[in-house]
C-alpha cells in the first residue's frame, strides 16, 4: 500500500531557485495538508485542503503556494527560495471520520 | 495563543514504565492525538482521545482530562525500539491541529 508519496525525498537548492515539492496519496482522502518540521519546534502548517479545488493557508505560508487540481496530487512550490525555508517538509492527508493524519516520508530541502 | 507543552527530552530504561505529559492551552477542543517519529522518519498514529479517561492499547496507553488541559502517553514494557520522539497535539475548535514541539523519548538497556 503506497498511502502518501513525496519527491524529492531530499533537494539542495540554490537561494532565489524555484522547486515543487510533489505529493500523492492513494486513499482518496478529502483533507490534504503541508507541514514543515524543524527542530526544537512542533510541525507547523503551511497551507492546507479541504477537498479537491479548494485551498487554505496555515500557520506560515508565506514564501509558499499550493494546488489541488485533483483528488490525489497536492504539490508545494517555492517560488524563489530563502535559506529561512531550509527544513523537512510533511505532506499529510487526513481520514474524515476519525481525523487520523496519515503523512509521506518527508522531502529534506536544504536552500543554501 | 494556542499552546501545547511537553518535555522535550525523557530518558527510560529497558523494560520499564515511563508516562509523557502534554498540557494544552487551545480555542476549543475536538480530541487530543499522540504519533510517533522515529528519527528521520514520519509521524505514526497512536492514539486519539476525545473524552475524559484512559484508552489502552497494547503496551501504549493514553489518557485525558479536558477540565484540566492535560493528557499522558504511558509506555510499558519499554523496548530499545521505542526510543523516537512523541508527538502531542490537539484539534481546535476549527478542527485544525496544534502540535507541541515533540518529547524525545531514549531508552537505554
Amino acid at each position: 500500500t503506497a498511502g502518501i508519496t513525496q519527491a524529492p525525498t531530499s533537494q539542495i537548492l540554490a537561494a532565489g531557485r524555484s522547486m515543487t515539492l510533489r505529493c500523492t496519496q492513494d486513499m482518496r482522502h478529502n483533507a490534504m495538508y503541508w507541514y514543515r518540521q524543524d527542530l526544537g519546534l512542533g510541525l507547523r502548517l503551511i497551507h492546507y485542503s479541504n477537498t479537491a479545488g479548494t485551498t487554505g493557508k496555515g500557520e506560515v505560508p508565506d514564501g509558499y503556494s499550493v494546488s489541488r487540481a485533483n483528488t490525489d496530487d497536492f504539490p508545494l512550490t517555492l517560488a524563489s527560495a530563502v535559506p529561512s525555508q531550509t527544513s523537512v517538509y510533511f505532506c499529510a492527508s487526513s481520514d474524515k471520520n476519525t481525523g487520523e493524519l496519515f503523512f509521506g516520508e518527508g522531502s529534506r530541502l536544504t536552500v543554501l | 495563543g494556542q499552546n501545547i507543552d511537553q518535555p522535550t527530552e525523557m530518558t527510560a530504561t529497558e523494560g520499564a514504565i515511563v508516562q509523557i505529559n502534554c498540557t494544552y492551552q487551545t480555542s476549543g477542543f475536538n480530541g487530543l492525538f499522540w504519533y510517533q517519529q522515529h528519527a528521520g522518519e514520519a509521524p505514526t498514529f497512536l492514539s486519539y482521545n476525545v473524552l475524559d479517561g484512559l484508552e489502552e492499547k497494547g503496551r501504549f496507553s493514553s489518557f485525558l482530562s479536558r477540565s484540566k488541559g492535560y493528557s499522558y502517553l504511558l509506555l510499558k514494557e519499554l523496548q530499545m525500539k521505542d526510543s523516537a520522539s512523541y508527538l502531542c497535539a490537539v484539534m481546535d475548535s476549527n478542527y485544525q491541529l496544534i502540535w507541541g514541539a515533540g518529547t524525545k523519548l531514549i531508552i537505554k538497556p
